[in-house]
């Protein structure tokens, strides 16, 4: 079975702080993916990493920024986080062309 | 502009009581078109993937199916582990690349 696993389940963060947010997936994927989830506007794509220091930015990017050194790791940064970035995260990763597969999502409150 | 549509947003079922759930998509170019299910505060969990219309595919209770403008997830003889929000997806590109619905709550009472 493919596993992703996230660094945090729930993390609470001060407007201001770096916030680094952790995936590792186990299936040997070439595509890993950041989501952010909020009630009534979805799932919505912030970057992904189609190989090794690859990356590509999604829909929304502004206020992120991402890391992928080793190609089971992708990490999401939160340069200086703001209450509006108070969401669900959402990793994901996938061979090329094929479904996705999530990890548990990291519920983070920026206060 | 690309665009899936789930309808509705919320569907209650009695146990037994069969119902389908609706994806719309106007995108150029489908190169794939994804249901997953979605638990409360977990990551969404990977059902099917079609990719041309007239394609089906089967899981328990859960029958997926694709034409050229809409997908259905039909669901037969509901029962209560079947509650959860339902996502579709779809790909337009190499790198699967998804861009999502807003999702199907799903309640089937006992």
């Amino acid at each position: 079975d493919v596993k992703v696993t996230q660094s945090s389940r729930y993390l609470v963060k001060r407007t201001g702080e770096k916030v680094f947010l952790e995936c590792v997936q186990d299936m040997d994927h070439e595509n890993m993916f950041w989501y952010r989830q909020d009630p009534g506007l979805g799932l919505r794509l912030i970057y992904f990493s189609y190989d090794v220091k690859m990356k590509e930015k999604g829909d929304i990017p502004e206020g992120y920024s991402v890391s992928r050194e080793k190609k089971e790791r992708f990490s999401l940064i939160l340069e200086s986080a703001s209450t509006n970035q108070t969401s669900m995260y959402l990793c994901a990763s996938s061979a090329t062309g094929y479904e996705q597969y999530f990890g548990p999502g990291t519920r983070l409150t920026v206060t | 502009e690309d665009q899936v549509t789930q309808s509705p947003e919320a569907l209650r079922l009695q146990e037994g009581e069969s119902s389908s759930l609706n994806c719309s998509y106007t995108v150029s170019g489908l190169r794939g078109l994804f249901w997953y299910r979605q638990d409360p505060g977990k990551g969404p969990e990977f059902l099917f993937t079609l990719y041309s219309a007239g394609e089906e595919k089967e899981k328990e209770r859960l029958k997926a199916t694709l034409t050229k403008k809409e997908s259905f997830l039909h669901i037969t003889a509901p029962k209560p582990e079947d509650s959860a929000t339902y996502l579709c997806a779809a790909t337009t590109d190499s790198w699967g690349k998804l861009q999502f619905g807003a999702g199907t709550q799903v309640v089937v009472t006992p």
